[in-house]
Order: C-alpha cells, then structure tokens, then sequence
C-alpha cells in the first residue's frame, strides 16, 4: 500500500459527459501528481501540484483540469469525454516540490471507460 | 520533449536465469527510479537513485545511476515466476517540479 488513495477505481461514462476523478496524498506529502496510462502511449505527465499551486503542467488536454484543496487531497476533472479519453488516470504524491530526493508513490488509478 | 528510450522492450526468460534491462536519455536526470507495474495495479517503487554513480542493491534487484547522468540500469537475479510485471525507469530533470518522465517499460515474463 503506497499510502495514495484515488477514487473511483473503475468508472463507465458515455462520450459527451464529465467525470472528476479524486485522490488523497500520502500523509504529508504536498505534491500530487496525475498521469495517465494507455496502451499506445505509455504513462504521460499531465499535472503537477504543489501545496495548493499547479507546479507543472504536461500533456492535459484543454478539456481537463485539476486543483489541490487546502487539505492536500486533489481531483481531476474530465469533461467532453471522448472515446480516445479512456486510460488508466493515476494519481502519485511526494514530499516536496524539488526534484532532488523527490521520491515519488502512486495510488493504484482510476480506470475510465468512455462509451 | 525528453524522452527515455528503455529497452528490451519485452523479456521472456526461464526462471532463475538473470535480467538485465536499462534506459537512456539524451538529457541529463537529477534522479533515476525503477518501478514495477501488475495488470490493475500503479507503479511500485522498486529503487530510486540520486547520485551519479550510485549503485544500489533491493534484494535480489540492483540498479545503478549513469556517471553521464543520462542512463541507467536494473538487474534482477535469480528471477522467480512473481517477478513478471512491467518494469519502468523514470527520471526526474534538474528543475524544481519534481515530475517524472517515463521509459516506454519492459515486460518480463517468466517461465517456471
């Protein structure tokens, strides 16, 4: 148990919809992290959060967004899903920002099926 | 972008036999992990790395950390059947975000 939580664990939605995908840090870690994993393309940095504040921003689409909350946990926002959308979404934490020691854990994701 | 280029892509062994898989980059990484990943599972932290040069020892796996800073290594000895998974290298690059870039992953399977 890596200590990151994310909900739901499996999620089935129809093309056109929105979804918000929810993770809880490790405790005390005050960077989260979301990728996403398909088949094609490997796992793919999205967005990063540090303490409240995007950190760093990768290959989120428009249609995506996130935030972090003042209790650390994160949600990941999914909105005109298309068929393309369907991945597994993972969520990872760490203590800090800097890349240095920056050790990095990972919640077991969130597997969107777009219909 | 960065990309790390990890090979072989995938591995079929005997069990008992040793594995030996790496990942290279045209940019230089402050940090090198090793994670392993099982169907429905996230990533497992398996080795981190933080220091050119550095080899380290989990068990039966070792890694070592590229003294260019753009490479690095994972072997696993005397593999057994619950070794199979895929395995990823991740780098971390000299900036103050922390966030990973992933190898393309080397499946391994193993025949017992």
């Amino acid at each position: 148990d890596s200590g990151v939580t994310q909900t739901p664990k499996h999620l089935i939605t129809a093309t056109g919809q929105r979804v918000t995908l929810r993770c809880s840090p490790r405790s005390g870690d005050l960077s989260v992290y979301w990728y996403q994993q398909s088949l094609d393309q490997g796992l793919q940095f999205l967005i990063q959060y540090y303490n409240g504040e995007e950190r760093a921003k990768g290959n989120i689409l428009e249609r995506f967004s996130a935030q972090q909350f003042p209790d650390l946990h994160s949600e990941l926002n999914l909105s005109s899903l298309e068929l393309g959308d369907s991945a597994l979404y993972f969520c990872a934490s760490s203590g800090g920002g800097r890349s240095s020691g920056n050790t990095i854990y990972f919640g077991e994701g969130s597997w969107l099926t777009v219909v | 972008g960065q990309q790390l280029n990890q090979s072989p892509q995938s591995m079929f062994i005997q069990e008992g036999e040793d594995v030996s898989m790496n990942c290279t980059s045209s940019s230089i990484f402050n940090t090198w992990l090793w994670y392993k990943q099982e169907p429905g599972e996230g990533p497992v932290l398996l080795i981190a790395l933080y220091k050119a040069g550095e080899l380290t020892s989990n068990g039966r796996l070792t890694a070592q950390f590229g003294i260019t800073r753009k490479d690095s290594f994972l072997n696993i000895s005397a593999s057994i059947p619950s070794d199979v998974g895929i395995y990823f290298c991740a780098g971390q690059l000299p900036s103050n975000t922390g966030k990973l870039i992933f190898g393309q992953g080397t499946t391994l399977q193993v025949k017992p």
